[in-house]
């Protein structure tokens, strides 16, 4: 059975870095993209890039674009997410999760499952 | 990118209700549309993908159908365990999107 286990809390001042792992179980990660989705009051659940099969790197959601780093360690079967140059909207409780895919008769259909507990990163003075 | 609105934002139901949220999204986007429960403090739990597949160990009182660009999810005789915010999310195209969530709280 899958299972994704994330990082502790994280309390960061304004313009710092923060590196939040996700470790997996059950699998290895070369068989299973990982994806980052975080969650805040005002702006709900956003997608903010991840892995897909297949040779390449990650993709980002163009918000995070030149922020944000999403790498994998094989070895470890770890994947990371860092956020640079944070502000307050960052603060936020950031998710890993697994993208699946199902290739139908004429469509292809994805969806994340399972997530990780989450990690609330924190962003104050 | 494509947006994707919930309705209604939160919904107040009594146990063995029939409720029924909506997600439409700006643009088409076959059935590549995924309902999420979410209860307070823990991560979202995938409950349907592609418009109508149901999980695995989710309960038949849970369905969802579709059009392409508007979706439902429908929950039949409400259960204690089923008042949590419900997500929609798709999945067509990047970057994936969800909507705001629909807050199911008990009458």
């Amino acid at each position: 059975q899958l299972h994704l286990t994330q990082s502790g809390a994280e309390l960061k001042m304004p313009g710092a870095s923060v590196k939040v792992s996700c470790s997996l179980s059950g699998n290895t990660l070369d068989q299973l993209p990982i994806h980052w989705v975080r969650q805040t009051p005002g702006q709900g659940l956003e997608w903010m890039g991840g892995f897909d099969s297949g040779p390449g790197g990650p993709m980002y959601a163009r918000k995070f674009q030149g922020r944000v780093t999403m790498t994998e360690d094989t070895f470890e079967n770890t994947a990371y997410m860092e956020l640079s140059s944070l502000t307050s909207d960052d603060t936020a409780v950031y998710f890993c999760t697994i993208r699946r895919r199902w290739f139908g008769p004429s469509f292809e259909v994805r969806w994340f499952d399972p997530w990780g507990q989450g990690t609330q990163v924190t962003v104050s003075s | 990118d494509i947006q994707m609105t919930q309705s209604p934002s939160s919904l107040a139901a009594s146990l063995g209700d029939t409720v029924t949220i909506t997600c439409r999204a700006t643009q088409y986007i076959s059935r590549s549309l995924n309902w999420y429960q979410q209860k307070p403090g823990k991560a979202p739990s995938l409950l349907i993908h592609a418009e109508s597949i149901l999980e695995s160990g989710v309960p038949s009182r849970f369905s969802g159908s579709g059009s392409g660009t508007g979706f439902t999810l429908t929950i039949s005789s409400l259960q204690p365990e089923d008042f949590a915010t419900y997500y929609c999310q798709q999945t067509f195209s990047i970057p994936y999107s969800f909507g705001q969530g629909t807050r199911l709280e008990i009458k």
